[in-house]
């Protein structure tokens, strides 16, 4: 399963774009990539997934090279609401056994 | 639709102790997953299941085990009891209709677990 490398911890300030980058330099041509969301005290909460060029949602969007050997989460406008730990996960389809890192912890300021 | 829901809470248990964690949902999924999370670690996967009657290990099943008689529900026991599964575990289920939907899971909200 390809390893993945996050930044730590990142702050911001309400309103701007936040820009959260995970390396997975050993990614598979079969693997995925998803990002998921935990406020303190919750479950994770599922954000995007994709295979490669751009995808978005109503929440965020996720940006994936030509070479799939990064991945940049966008989070448009933030809000002190945003303030939470934030994953990026590879892997394969159908493979149940997803690998959670240590996460990037965002801090939004106001 | 409550979603997954997860009890206790909290739980205090002294060493050798043995418990069971709850979850059930009620969102008609076929795959459930249990995960434990150490403080400021990522989570890692304990057991997981497939189907009612189909459980697997994952990463870390050592002192724990599963079963799965429903679709709805998927207890956790932890048998003997020790300091190192002092944890916050997470219950997670996900639908099967599509490859890509075991990466979408959905998560209770949790359950924290000390032992002493």
């Amino acid at each position: 399963l390809a390893k993945t490398t996050q930044p730590i911890s990142m702050d911001s300030y309400e309103g701007q774009e936040v820009n959260i980058t995970c390396s997975h330099n050993n990614i598979a041509t079969n693997d995925y990539i998803t990002w998921y969301q935990q406020f303190p005290s919750q479950g994770p909460r599922f954000i995007i997934q994709g295979y490669k060029t751009k995808v978005t949602n109503e929440v965020a969007s996720l940006f994936i090279p030509a070479d799939r050997k990064s991945s940049t989460l966008s989070l448009p406008r933030v809000s002190l609401s945003d303030t939470a730990v934030y994953y990026c996960l590879v892997g394969p389809i159908s493979n149940y056994q997803l690998i959670w890192g240590a996460g990037t912890k965002l801090i939004i300021k106001p | 639709n409550a979603g997954v829901t997860q009890t206790p809470k909290f739980r205090i248990l002294k060493i050798g102790q043995s418990m069971t964690l709850q979850c059930t949902q009620d969102m008609n999924h076929n795959y459930m997953y249990w995960y434990r999370q150490d403080p400021g670690m990522g989570l890692k996967l304990i057991y997981y299941s497939v189907g009612a009657g189909i459980t697997d290990k994952g990463e870390v099943p050592n002192g724990y085990n599963v079963s799965r008689s429903t679709t709805e529900d998927f207890p956790l026991r932890l048998e003997l009891a020790a300091p190192s599964q002092t944890s916050v575990y997470f219950c997670a289920s996900s639908y099967s209709g599509t490859p890509l939907s075991v990466y979408e899971q959905y998560f209770g909200p949790g359950t924290r677990l000390t032992v002493t």
